[in-house]
């Protein structure tokens, strides 16, 4: 079964702007994951966020967990058009093994 | 440094054929090993993972199955495909004995059955 669900779907924004893309989850985790996916390739990891951290920073990227409502968000600041991709957010329970996706968000970066 | 070779690229089977789908990974020992499948414009579909030899869980009951015959060996296999096995197969590890360790994915494989 799919534990994360991402929000929105689908954006898109112009270079320059935030993208920011929202993942709810149902159960408790051991960490979220963030990845990215260009057309056609295999996912790329982003960050990982432990379940005992709030916010955490690489490079253009930030990522937020709140473990009371079970969700976390990812903002992309400034964004670039190859920034255009698929993103997904994983659910690792820690002790299982598994990473759980979601659906994910398709960004578009128009020039 | 690791590396995860998946192939073939692209597929095409016709319906009620075999299949069997390779993965390995270089530069590590004992990884944890991944089959997810992705239907078009849709997330990923936990469908096998191995945390060691010959050790295989299944997440959803279906057509496929999953051997590790090697430490660093991952295959995926069907007796007779069927139109809705049609997807894009990825194959992923990640490090055992480090917590909080993320997957890394290889190319995929985009299979379709015809």
């Amino acid at each position: 079964s799919q534990q994360g669900e991402e929000d929105p779907q689908a954006l898109s924004i112009q270079e320059g702007e935030n993208a920011t893309m929202n993942c709810s989850y149902k159960t408790s985790i051991n960490n979220l994951q963030w990845y990215r996916q260009n057309s056609g390739r295999g996912l790329v990891h982003l960050i990982l966020i432990r379940s005992n951290e709030r916010e955490k920073h690489s490079g253009r990227l930030r990522v937020t967990l709140d473990t009371s409502k079970k969700s976390s968000s990812l903002l992309i600041t400034a964004s670039r058009a190859a920034d255009t991709a698929s993103y997904f957010c994983a659910t690792d329970a820690g002790n299982t093994g598994k990473l759980i996706f979601g659906q994910g968000t398709t960004l578009q970066v128009k020039p | 440094s690791q590396t995860i070779h998946q192939w073939p690229a692209t597929l095409v089977q016709p319906v009620g054929s075999p299949l069997s789908l390779e993965c390995t990974v270089e530069g590590t020992s004992n990884p944890n090993l991944y089959w997810y499948r992705q239907a078009a414009g849709r997330g990923l579909q936990l469908l096998f993972y191995s945390v060691g030899i010959g050790q295989i869980s299944s997440e959803v009951p279906q057509n496929l199955s999953a051997s590790r015959p090697q430490d660093r060996q991952f295959i995926l296999s069907s007796k007779k495909l069927l139109l809705s096995d049609s997807g894009f197969y990825l194959c992923a590890w990640r490090a055992s004995v480090v917590s909080n360790s993320p997957l890394h994915f290889g190319n995929g494989t985009r299979l379709t059955v015809t």
